[in-house]
């Protein structure tokens, strides 16, 4: 089955740019999205599409892909910004969607 | 405002069924598609299953095949989980999403299978 794959714990102090990485095989043809997750709450759409941000989320918050790996930048980091991040992405028969694993954003 | 809340949850024993329920508001649900999604308890996010918005296309993860089924009624602006065969495994926080970008969320319903 497909699997996305991201790095367990990125930590940072205020700031600083946070890059939480995605990969996957099938992402030079699939968008990624993100999403920010805090502790007892639904997950919140970050990026989308790649590179794209929705309204009302600040612009410290960037989207790339390069071949098999997506990239989430968080420029000038927030002790807010602390979370679980997490990416997703569908594989090439477009019939399996599939989050990764999730990363743990620390900023202190 | 968009609005999507989940029911249904509760304690179950293993090789139970039960519904879940999601519920939309402030959009127009008939030109959505829609997903569910589980997050396990200190674990991360899972998606479930995805429906068109005509229910022409419906897709599960490989664990959730034959035994979890989704429904929607557009008419009613309801989208529905089945899950059958439930597992200790299955014990998750089960939220339903909407669109191809996940780009609303509800708060989850907690489905706990136990004996």
């Amino acid at each position: 089955s497909y699997e996305l794959t991201q790095p367990p714990s990125v930590s940072v102090s205020p700031g600083q740019t946070a890059r939480i990485t995605c990969s996957g095989d099938a992402l030079p043809k699939k968008f990624a999205s993100w999403y920010q997750q805090k502790s007892g709450q639904a997950p919140v759409l970050v990026i989308y599409e790649d590179t794209k941000r929705p309204s009302g989320i600040p612009e410290r918050f960037s989207g790339s892909s390069s071949g098999t790996v997506a990239t989430l930048t968080i420029s000038g980091a927030q002790v807010e910004d602390g979370a679980d991040y997490y990416c997703y992405s569908r594989d090439n028969s477009d019939n399996q969607r599939v989050f990764g694993g999730g990363t743990k954003l620390t900023v202190l | 405002e968009v609005q999507l809340v989940e029911s249904g949850g509760g304690l179950v024993k293993p090789g139970g069924s039960l519904r879940l329920s999601c519920a939309a508001s402030g959009f127009t649900f008939s030109s959505y598609n829609m997903n569910w999604v589980r997050q396990a308890p200190g674990k991360g996010l899972e998606w479930v299953s995805f429906i068109s918005r005509r229910s022409e296309n419906i897709y599960y993860a490989d664990s959730m095949k034959g035994r979890f089924t989704i429904t929607r009624d557009n008419a009613k602006k309801s989208l529905y989980l089945e899950m059958n065969s439930l597992r200790v495994e299955d014990t998750a926080v089960y939220f339903c999403a909407r669109d191809d970008a996940f780009d609303f969320w509800g708060h989850g319903t907690l489905v706990t299978v136990s004996s």
